[in-house]
């Protein structure tokens, strides 16, 4: 497997399920990224790991619950979702160069969850 | 704050011509990242090319060509050539100096043959 990895591609889920989204990298990176993708609306950060560790949480409900056990896999924990967090979930991965320095943080993204809440 | 806007909801553009994608940004940073990324159905974002704020030549990679004009804080995206495969969303994207990325609304291009 190359790129980054994201499973499911698509989830339907009541609002009392409880489910995971997963994502894995395999380009070596350092910082992993949750973002989450609306209808009409620009993509939103959700989540930022660097290093394994969290480094922003871009105001996001405690429904969401992101977990990074290593620096190859992210996961986000669903618990309790509404029907407007449905959207398409997008991971992503980079190799950022440190803090306070610019450059080329290209982000490879995974091809999304698409999430369905009822 | 960072800002980035794409004006062009969408555009039709014919195969084999080349087609101007907008962007503009608002930031007080000094050292920053522009990129554009394609989105095609599947969903997937797709990195297309990057220009550093510092960058003094403007950026291509094959069809695609950033025009990159700093004091207008402009960084459009111009696709030459179009292929019925480049039929997709495209975004505009920015980041600060600490390399987090935000987003423009994207443009949907629809290539004709």
């Amino acid at each position: 497997e190359t790129g980054v990895t994201q499973t499911p591609r698509h989830l339907v889920m009541g609002m009392t399920n409880k489910k995971s989204l997963k994502c894995e990298q395999h380009l070596g990176h350092n910082a992993m990224y949750w973002y989450k993708q609306s209808a009409k609306k620009p993509l939103e950060l959700m989540f930022v790991y660097s290093l394994e560790e969290r480094v922003e949480n871009n105001s996001v409900p405690s429904r969401f619950s992101p977990e990074c056990p290593n620096s190859s896999h992210l996961f986000l924990h669903l618990h309790t979702l509404q029907p407007e967090d449905s959207a398409l979930y997008l991971c992503a991965s980079s190799q950022v160069l440190g803090t306070g320095r610019s450059g080329a943080n290209v982000l490879t993204f995974g091809a999304g969850s698409r999430l369905t809440v009822l | 704050a960072q800002k980035i806007t794409q004006t062009q909801p969408g555009m039709f553009v014919q195969e084999k011509e080349a087609v101007t994608l907008d962007c503009t940004y608002d930031t007080s940073d000094q050292s920053y990242g522009l990129f554009w990324y394609k989105q095609p159905s599947s969903g997937e974002m797709i990195f297309l090319i990057y220009q550093g704020s510092y960058d003094e030549q403007n950026a291509t990679e094959g069809r695609y060509s950033l025009n990159f004009q700093k004091a207008r804080k402009s960084a459009n995206l111009v696709i030459s050539a179009s292929q019925l495969g480049d039929s997709a969303m495209y975004f505009c994207a920015m980041s600060d100096s600490w390399g987090k990325l935000q987003f423009g609304a994207g443009t949907q291009v629809v290539v004709t043959p």
